[in-house]
């Protein structure tokens, strides 16, 4: 299988600040890589698809880059609501694997 | 609007069968652009996809799971179910029916259900 490794595992910062979260795949899938936002108690929300395309009603600034086996999401200027835990995702096989995700917690 | 609504029991006995049920509205579970599946998280724990499905009844599984677990999908109810055998209290998690659009690039995950709560204890 293929291993997804994230981090930090977790991180503090203040609204306003700029958040690189960074993943880690065990091998190379391509652009097969999505990443997700998690608030407590709910579904995971998908943000970003095939590594850098955005999903349709996410704000603009998220990003993410990267390929092959390193990927990166980035928060141009946190917001009260993006405190929450973010997760990356490969489908590049048919065993779908998570990373272990990023709290994103107040400063 | 699609929504995806698990059901099923709450509480499960060690070594008996969980048995979970996805009911899909606002959009046909026959419809050939898209897999359904089961992904779990642990309370405090990440998330781990269980499997996927195809309303032709074509499964994915999770290798770690594959020997316990069985899917399958009910098109005139419009429903998907989820079986998994033997538990023990490692299994207790809240569990999220969602599907993909099979075309798009890496298929993410796009819409979930709210998650069902089911714990494994006598």
């Amino acid at each position: 299988d293929i291993q997804m490794t994230q981090s930090p595992s977790s991180l503090s910062a203040s609204v306003g600040d700029r958040v690189t979260i960074t993943c880690r795949a065990s091998q190379n899938i391509g652009n097969y890589l999505n990443w997700y936002q998690q608030k407590p108690g709910k579904a995971p929300k998908v943000l970003i698809y095939a590594a850098s395309s955005f999903q349709s009603g996410v704000p603009s600034r998220f990003s993410g880059s990267g390929s092959g086996t390193d990927f990166t999401l980035t928060i141009s200027s946190l917001q009260p609501e993006d405190f929450a835990t973010y997760y990356c995702q490969q489908s590049y096989t048919t065993f779908i694997t998570f990373g272990q995700g990023t709290r994103l917690e107040i400063k | 609007q699609l929504q995806l609504q698990e059901s099923g029991p709450g509480l499960v006995k060690p070594s008996e069968t969980l048995s979970l049920t996805c009911s899909v509205s606002g959009g046909s579970i026959s419809s050939p652009s898209y897999y359904w599946g089961w992904i779990r998280q642990p309370p405090g724990k990440g998330l781990e996809w269980i499997g996927s499905i195809y309303y032709s009844g074509s499964t994915y599984y999770n290798p770690s799971l594959k020997s316990r677990v069985t899917m399958s999908v009910d098109t005139s109810k419009n429903q998907f179910s989820l079986k998994l055998t033997s538990v023990t209290a490692a299994d207790t998690a809240v569990y999220f029916c969602a599907r993909y659009h099979k075309a798009q690039t890496s298929t993410p995950w796009d819409d979930w259900g709210q998650g069902t709560l089911v714990t494994v204890s006598s």
